[in-house]
This record gives structure tokens, sequence and C-alpha cells, in this order.
């Protein structure tokens, strides 16, 4: 089945503590996408990647970090130094970089830190 | 950037049609409007996206007006599953085309 998978679906980690987000994709797009969504909120971009190797920073960036070493994995990590990590993931990935093409989404990724 | 303006939330009756509206009053010449919704706790669906005509699918209908300032997504007979958030978006070419999401408009869908 082709798509984009997140895992795990929930995720727990003690204050402190690093921890790695999975989305793979096997659809064979060249750009990814990281959002985090607060209780009530719309999305906010973490991080996006156009291509293989190359990703920039979105509207809160800091606290994250992120690699694109192959095309189908874009994992993000949440550091000790983002302040309310407490929140829900969603990753997504589209065919290219264009305006005139669609993203698909995961299921996400709740993430409790306590 | 262009930027979305849309009513946080409206009701719909069953077998009725839904339809939502959207500004975009600032969007330029070739930035797309798309269409997602998010059902509670999990990822958004993509809908609907386009440029300048209107456009149809198997999930629902896009009317952009001729100036290209506002949008309306069409849901021709909104189920009760159709309850969910719904988020226009400008795919804009000055920021990278970045997909950036509003609060959106929550659907109720009432039987």
């Amino acid at each position: 089945d082709g798509g984009i998978t997140q895992s795990p679906k929930y995720l727990f980690r003690k204050e402190g503590q690093n921890v790695t987000l999975s989305c793979e994709q096997n659809l064979n797009h060249d750009a990814m996408y990281w959002y985090r969504q607060d209780p009530g909120q719309g999305l906010r971009l973490i991080y996006y990647s156009q291509i293989v190797n190359d990703f920039q920073k979105g509207d809160i960036a800091e606290g994250y970090s992120v690699s694109r070493e192959k095309k189908e994995s874009f994992p993000l990590t949440v550091t000790s130094a983002q302040k309310n990590p407490t929140a829900f993931y969603l990753c997504a990935s589209s065919i290219d970089y264009t305006e005139n093409t669609e993203a698909f989404f995961g299921q996400g990724t709740r993430l409790t830190v306590v | 950037d262009a930027k979305t303006t849309q009513p946080p939330s409206m009701d719909c009756a069953e077998g009725r049609a839904a339809n939502l509206p959207c500004n975009h009053s600032t969007i330029s010449g070739n930035e797309y409007v798309y269409w997602y919704r998010q059902i509670h706790s999990q990822g958004p669906q993509y809908i609907i996206h386009g440029l300048k005509n209107n456009e149809t699918n198997e999930m629902a209908s896009l009317i952009i007006t001729e100036d290209r300032k506002s949008s309306t997504l069409i849901l021709p007979h909104a189920t009760l599953r159709d309850t969910a958030v719904y988020y226009c978006i400008v795919r804009t070419s000055y920021n990278n085309n970045d997909m950036r999401f509003g609060a959106g408009t929550r659907l109720t869908v009432k039987p």
C-alpha cells in the first residue's frame, strides 16, 4: 500500500529527553513537511524539505531538528530545548514543491512529555 | 504572502449542500487555492485545489470568484461523516511554497 506512515501513534517521554518521531513515505515524493498542532488550533509548520539532503526552517523550528538523508524518510527530533513539546505532530509529503501539487498527510504522532 | 480568512464554525443539515467560504484578498496570480479537512485526531485529508477555474471532483466543488479574492467549497450532499475542520490554504510562491494552515472552519453536519 502506498502512503505516508508515522510512528508511533502515541509517544510518552520524560521532560529533558530528546525524542525522534518517524515519518516514512513510499510515494516517491520529493517534498516532505512537519507540522505541529495544539488542541483547538490549526497546523504550524516546523520544517520542510524540498528534496533529499535539503531542509528549511518553518515558522516554529526552535527546539526541533530534522534530517533528510533518504528520499523516503524525514525524521523529526524534539529536543530538550523545546519548551512545550506536548502536541500532535503531523508529517506530510508532496510530489514536488510547486504550487500545483497536493500534499498527503500521515495519521500523526501524539507526543506527551511528563 | 496571501493569507486566508474563514468563519470559525458553520452548521449544515444532513443531505443539504454545505457551502464553506474563504477570503484570500491578497492572492497573487500564480497562487493556488487548496482545501483540506481534518476529522478529529486524524491527519488532514486533501479535498481539492484550483487556480482560476471552478473545479469539481468526487468529493466537492471549488468555486473561485473572477477576481480570485474569495472562494467557496461546496459539499453537495453533506453527511454526518463530513463533520470536520475545513482548511482553506493559499499555496504561496513567495515563501518557498510551504503550506500555511489557519484555524479553519469547524463544520458540523446535523441530522
